[in-house]
């Protein structure tokens, strides 16, 4: 079946580093990429949505100069918190659409821990 | 606005037992509702799904029912087994398709021997 990687699966960096996420879709080619969070006993939230080879697109309130999205292969996106702060701290989750379709699911990958200390 | 709203855990059920986890939603227009499940170290996996009112989603001995009259999509299983253990999310998609899902807070599911 589709499966979507993440890497690194947990990261603790200090405040004012930046962090890269790598999300990876091992045996499909994904168009579309999304990337969620999610706070403890709260909802996943979109942050955004990449497709390849475009900028992505991000949902209301997300910063996207702070939530850098590449989306440079169809099996590559990666996630880059800029300057990250405490409040930064989650779980980041990406999915992955095959492309074609007018019904494409979502795979999702395992999620990153991020902390921030 | 597009929301979810489901049964907060956790559910801690003896093998065999009967599960119901409870969801309902708020939507614009008719979305499309889903329950992924979220095993132990793995990526959230769709386990159901229905695209339209009075549809039956069924997968692995789960079912969930889409009620609009109710604004509901209540997953069911009539004995859980051990492997069950998990956390379920119901979601919504506003949309044809899987884009802009809108998903429920969880539910972990503990069931033991």
């Amino acid at each position: 079946g589709a499966v979507v990687s993440q890497h690194p699966s947990r990261v603790i960096c200090k405040s004012g580093t930046s962090v890269k996420i790598e999300c990876r879709s091992l045996d499909f080619q994904a168009t579309t990429m999304f990337w969620y969070r999610q706070f403890p006993k709260k909802s996943l939230m979109l942050m955004a949505t990449s497709n390849e080879g475009s900028k992505a697109t991000y949902e209301q309130g997300v910063e996207k100069d702070k939530f850098l999205i590449n989306h440079a292969s169809l099996t590559l996106s990666t996630l880059t918190v800029t300057s990250a702060h405490p409040e930064d701290s989650s779980f980041y989750i990406c999915s992955a659409a095959p492309g074609g379709g007018a019904t494409r699911e979502q795979y999702f990958g395992p999620g990153t821990r991020l902390t921030v200390t | 606005g597009n929301s979810v709203t489901q049964m907060e855990g956790p559910v801690t059920l003896s093998e065999e037992a009967f599960l119901t986890i409870n969801c309902t939603y708020t939507a614009t227009g008719y979305p499309s509702l889903f329950w992924y499940v979220q095993y132990p170290g793995e990526g959230l996996q769709l386990l159901l799904k229905a695209t339209k009112a009075d549809d039956k989603g069924s997968n692995k001995g789960f079912e969930a029912t889409y009620r609009k009259e109710t604004t509901s999509f209540h997953l069911e299983k009539g004995s859980v087994q051990v492997s069950d253990s998990a956390v379920y999310f119901c979601a919504l998609s506003g949309k044809t398709g899987a884009n802009n899902l809108f998903f429920g807070t969880g539910t972990r599911l503990t069931v033991i021997p």
